[in-house]
């Protein structure tokens, strides 16, 4: 089945632990992204890659690393710099450049709990 | 320029009336405008799309209507369902960024 498969689903960490989490595409699509929800709120873009080995801050990148050796992955880590970690986050992935006609394929995201 | 306005925040519809989620847009370079539905605990997923040299799209219930020189557009829920209750998100890329610009997302809910 293809699509995209995000792990953990809820994850609890202690304050000041990094915690990682995982994407995984097997869409073979070249573009890669992370977002977080917070309840009521929209969507907003933490990193984007769009090929491998490069990826791009979004508009919340402060507090969370990423990186993308491999074209089906494309992990998250939330450092111990992030003010508010607690949030579901959501990874997608879609074509990229002129094939990409704004479809994003999301996974079924990940909810971190920050105690 | 890059933002996506999106009202209301959110909606409650009788089963059978329609629902209408309203978006505005600043930048005329966006390529494409695609509308999403996410389900509580789940990620959103593409509902319909439409490109800005057409005025309106219909799939099923649903439509988007578009207004270029208003930079407005719209989404309309025809005999609206309680499986309809969901979060809606307008959204609007540039080909060339394949950067996706959310709106904040209406949460519709459909009584019986």
């Amino acid at each position: 089945d293809g699509g995209i498969t995000q792990s953990p689903k809820y994850l609890f960490r202690k304050e000041g632990q990094n915690v990682t989490l995982s994407c995984e595409q097997n869409l073979n699509h070249d573009a890669m992204y992370w977002y977080r929800q917070d309840p009521g709120q929209g969507l907003r873009l933490i990193y984007y890659s769009q090929i491998v080995n490069d990826f791009q801050k979004g508009d919340i990148a402060e507090g969370y690393s990423v990186s993308r050796e491999k074209k089906e992955s494309f992990p998250l880590t939330v450092t111990s710099a992030q003010k508010n970690p607690t949030a579901f986050y959501l990874c997608a992935s879609s074509a990229s450049g002129t094939a990409n006609t704004g479809e994003l394929f999301f996974g079924e995201g990940s909810r971190l709990t920050v105690l | 320029q890059q933002q996506v306005k999106q009202s209301p925040q959110s909606l409650i519809v009788q089963k059978g009336g329609i629902s209408i989620i309203n978006c505005a847009y600043e930048n005329t370079a966006f390529d494409y405008f695609p509308w999403y539905q996410q389900f509580p605990g789940k990620g959103p997923a593409l509902l319909i799309a439409i490109r800005p040299d057409v005025s309106e799209k219909k799939e099923g219930r649903f439509t988007i209507s578009f207004n270029k020189s208003a930079k407005q557009f719209s989404l309309h829920i025809m005999d609206s369902q309680p499986g309809d209750s969901a979060t809606y998100f307008c959204a609007a890329i540039t080909y060339n960024t394949d950067k996706l610009i959310f709106g904040t997302g209406t949460r519709l809910q459909v009584f019986p």
